[in-house]
């Protein structure tokens, strides 16, 4: 079954602007992590921003937010003031009780000067 | 600190022959994990050990992959023979399960992996 799901297989955004990515996941364990990780086109994954299923606030990282609505099942992805550099795929993913992350396809983030 | 250490970055092999990826964790962490990474199938999931034990390879897609992780500071997936279906980037994931921060994966740069 599709834990993590990421309907936007492609964004465009103006630089400086603001872009929300959408991300859903499917559990039952009430202990879950939710991570966003960004991988530009040189190939690397790089950590973005971590949300715990139990964190009461939205978690926050310099640009980035998660804003978590744990009722419905979803943990965008915030990027604020966007940059040129910020043009990659970004990765939803999901980490329950076995330690395993899962991820979702991916968002193509590409940003217009 | 130096983060998780991949070896080669790229490999082209010809089919049939042995491919050996290496993979160093980033000090202090206890779990590693190994992903291959396709368009056709995104970021899957191979093996992963916890305390140098491998604790699920359910995603090792058959018999000609292994893996090994000797101490916790160098892991091997091997692949033998190879086939140009296993042509993908391979990742090298660690994380410190049990000590906070959300068990956090950091990922190594990957090998690149074409097999003709």
């Amino acid at each position: 079954a599709q834990k993590i799901t990421q309907t936007q297989p492609g964004m465009f955004v103006q630089e400086k602007e603001a872009v929300t990515l959408d991300c859903t996941y499917d559990t039952s364990d009430p202990s879950y992590g939710l991570f966003w990780y960004k991988q530009p086109s040189s190939g690397e994954m790089i950590f973005l921003i971590y949300q715990g299923s139990y964190d009461q606030q939205n978690a926050t990282e310099g640009r980035y937010s998660l804003n978590f609505q744990k009722a419905r099942k979803s943990a965008n992805l915030v990027i604020s003031a966007s940059q040129l550099g910020d043009s990659a795929m970004y990765f939803c993913a999901m980490r329950d009780d076995d330690y395993k992350l899962s991820f979702g396809a991916g968002t193509t983030v590409t940003v217009r000067a | 600190d130096a983060g998780v250490i991949q070896s080669p970055r790229h490999e082209v092999t010809e089919m049939g022959q042995e491919v050996t990826l290496r993979c160093k964790p980033i000090s202090g962490h206890n779990s590693l994990f190994w992903y291959r990474q396709t368009m056709m199938r995104g970021l899957e999931l191979l093996i992963y050990f916890n305390n140098n034990v491998p604790i699920d390879d359910s995603g090792m897609p058959e018999d000609r992959f292994s893996a090994k992780m000797p101490n916790a500071s160098f892991s091997t997936l091997k692949i033998q023979p190879s086939e140009p279906r296993d042509s993908a980037v391979y990742f090298c994931a660690s994380s410190a399960i049990g000590q906070g921060q959300g068990e956090t994966q950091y990922f190594g740069p990957g090998t690149r992996l074409l097999v003709l």
